[in-house]
């Protein structure tokens, strides 16, 4: 069975600091491996997607990478702003479209 | 990508009644999933919502606690049944669409639901 970790679970930095966050998957074969943000009390917005022959994308300040072979995705988020407090979910998508979600990581940035 | 409308987008019951959840995409799609959120939680899936089909439930799920309708591409209602104060949860529900040469995946506002 598939699982999920995100390291750390919880992070707080100031603003124009650079956040990485850590994703972690314990079965290599997936489809794709999809970034997702989530506000308080709110639905998940798509960051980032990443077909599992791809190694990153990026998006503005935002660049996630993807090493199959060790079962791991990192997400970058350069100069960081208030604006992007938020809890960040990884979640690795199988072949028949089911999504396996990590914990999250909830991120503050502090003016 | 696909816009999703959910219906509630709260509301508060008494133990032992029940709720629908309404899901309303603007294309359509085949594959329609709904998810729920426990509080402090992340997100588990609960079935695949199949149209002209009965729903595939997860392990944990039931469909006589969960009743799933599907009627066509755009459209799926979840029912929460019998809810008690453990059902208390965001409950979102999500569509794949390929682009870009891939599946991406992309979710409604969620449901938020108290019971008392």
């Amino acid at each position: 069975k598939q699982e999920v970790t995100q390291i750390p679970a919880a992070l707080s930095v100031p603003e124009g600091e650079n956040l990485v966050l850590n994703c972690s998957f314990t079965d290599s074969a997936i489809y794709n491996l999809q970034w997702f943000r989530q506000d308080p009390g709110k639905g998940l917005t798509s960051l980032l997607l990443i077909q599992s022959s791809q190694r990153e994308q990026t998006s503005g300040r935002l660049n996630a990478s993807l090493d199959k072979s060790s079962g791991r995705s990192t997400l970058y988020i350069a100069a960081s702003q208030p604006g992007d407090s938020a809890t960040y979910l990884c979640a690795v998508f199988d072949s028949w479209g089911k999504l396996q979600f990590g914990a999250g990581t909830q991120v503050v940035v502090t003016p | 990508s696909a816009v999703i409308s959910q219906k509630p987008s709260r509301d508060i019951c008494q133990r032992g009644t029940s709720l629908t959840i309404q899901c309303q995409v603007d294309s359509q799609v085949t594959m329609m999933f709904w998810y729920r959120q426990q509080p402090g939680q992340s997100l588990t899936l609960i079935a695949t919502a199949n149209q002209g089909s009965e729903a595939t439930y997860e392990s944990g799920f039931v469909i006589d606690k969960f009743p799933i309708s599907r009627p066509n591409l755009t459209f799926s209602t979840l029912t929460v049944s019998n809810m008690s104060p453990e059902d208390s949860s965001i409950y979102l529900c999500s569509v794949v669409e390929f682009e870009s040469s891939t599946d991406t995946q992309y979710f409604g506002p969620g449901t938020r639901l108290t019971v008392l």
